[in-house]
């Protein structure tokens, strides 16, 4: 079965601390891993693809097929982080490529 | 390029009521994805369509409708609205939605009364 794991409905930490969004999925095939961020009441934005092994707005995320993971992270929390934050899968297997959303993190960041 | 537009943004409607909520992109894109979003339960596929003349069913289709007539338009029908469907619906495009993933719409406020 396809899954999408993010076992942390809300995050709350202090600016400048590191943040660690979790992410674990289940996928029969190979899958492409996303992170999407939804900032108050606006529409998704792409921020991460595992392919693209980028960093972004200083986020990175590491694929981890052992421990099947994908899990955000970035050392230095800032305020204007605080938004909605989902972790996707797509693949050529059981999603028929398209995006299987887990049910999202809202990170909080204090000042 | 607009991107993905979606009209209208909010929408109140009845019990029992139809009403299509519109969806178009300019970017050319072959794949095209209705979601809606629901809090506490994440973003759940709807309808989606791989080309024109092409869709298929999703995770949440019951009670919604969808036609790809043209690349460009992917509207959603709800046949007879019920409180269920109260939701934020989204809209979704993608040329490649294994490497590049999608662009999602502003979203449609949908409250049924």
């Amino acid at each position: 079965a396809q899954r999408v794991t993010q076992p942390e409905k809300l995050l709350s930490v202090f600016k400048g601390a590191p943040v660690e969004l979790k992410c674990n999925y289940s996928y029969s095939g190979s899958p492409e891993l996303f992170w999407y961020v939804q900032y108050s009441r606006q529409r998704l934005q792409l921020l991460l693809r595992h392919i693209s092994r980028e960093s972004i707005k200083g986020f990175t995320a590491d694929l981890n097929k052992g421990e099947t993971s994908f899990h955000l992270k970035k050392p230095f929390a800032q305020e204007e982080d605080s938004a909605m934050y989902y972790c996707a899968l797509s693949g050529y297997g059981g999603s028929q490529g398209n995006l299987i959303f887990g049910k999202g993190t809202k990170l909080s960041v204090k000042p | 390029n607009a991107g993905v537009t979606q009209t209208p943004k909010f929408q109140v409607l009845k019990t029992g009521q139809s009403m299509t909520l519109q969806c178009a992109q300019d970017m050319n894109h072959e794949y095209m994805s209705w979601y809606r979003q629901d809090p506490g339960m994440g973003l759940r596929l709807i309808h989606y369509s791989v080309g024109a003349g092409i869709t298929d069913q999703g995770e949440v289709p019951n009670g919604y409708n969808v036609s790809r007539s043209t690349t460009e338009d992917f509207p959603l029908r709800l046949l007879s609205a019920a409180p269920s469907q109260t939701s934020v619906y989204f809209c979704a495009s993608s040329r490649d939605r294994i490497n590049y993933g999608y662009t999602f719409g502003s979203g449609t406020r949908l409250t049924v009364v």
